[in-house]
């Protein structure tokens, strides 16, 4: 079974630029998460997905990010126009519909902003 | 608000034990545990619901105090793969969306031979 797969894996990018990431969570599951790590902080929620619906963004930063989760399978996450701030990883995970199960993570994009 | 693990950072040689905590303070759904390692996903490693208590691995347990909201996870007889940061994610009571985890700042576990 694939676990979640992000990319890129690395983006350096100048501030006022667009930048766009993506996640591939694993097949069937209709749970998708968002979260960011800034240096030094801690992994902090953005956003989650129940197929192709938002159920929670409380955690995004400002109308300067936008998640789309096309057709309930993949999501993208993109940012525009980029910050300093937006510096740091972004990790996806995703889970199987239902409470209490676990979330599978993935290995993230490092994203710097210039 | 965040849980706050402790400690910070822990040392060990290979065989020695560890226990690192998380305390919310906040009334608690669950606490799930993960272990990352540089430049790696993190790794699930166990969910402890209230009410319940759940092993994940044989040598690495965890509990669940929910008067407390406080959890520990303890590492037995440390090998050098327990490496890694540690991470506790607290799901609160209530809510709209079940699965948000609140993370706390992370654990840096570093085994030596």
């Amino acid at each position: 079974e694939a676990g979640v797969t992000q990319f890129p894996s690395h983006s350096v990018i100048e501030k006022g630029q667009t930048v766009t990431l993506r996640c591939d969570p694993i097949s069937g599951h209709d749970n998708l998460y968002w979260y960011r790590r800034v240096m030094g902080k801690e992994i902090k929620f953005l956003l989650h997905f129940v197929k192709e619906s938002k159920q929670d963004e409380s955690g995004m930063p400002n109308n300067r990010f936008l998640a789309e989760r096309t057709g309930g399978t993949y999501s993208t996450l993109k940012v525009q126009p980029a910050e300093l701030e937006d510096s740091g990883v972004y990790f996806c995970a995703s889970s199987r519909s239902g409470m209490n199960t676990e979330a599978f993570f993935g290995q993230g994009t490092r994203l710097t902003v210039v | 608000q965040q849980p706050v693990q402790s400690p910070q950072a822990v040392i060990l040689r290979e065989g020695e034990d560890a226990v690192i905590n998380c305390s919310s303070s906040k009334a608690l759904y669950s606490v799930h545990w993960y272990r990352q390692k540089h430049g790696e996903a993190p790794v699930f490693l166990m969910i402890l619901l209230k009410g319940g208590e759940q092993k994940g691995h044989e040598k690495i347990s965890a509990s669940f105090n929910e008067k407390k909201q406080q959890s520990s996870l303890y590492l037995t007889a440390s090998q050098l793969s327990y490496s890694g940061t540690y991470f506790c994610g607290t799901e609160g009571l209530g809510g709209t969306s079940y699965g948000k985890l609140t993370f706390g700042q992370g654990t840096i576990l570093t085994v030596h031979p």
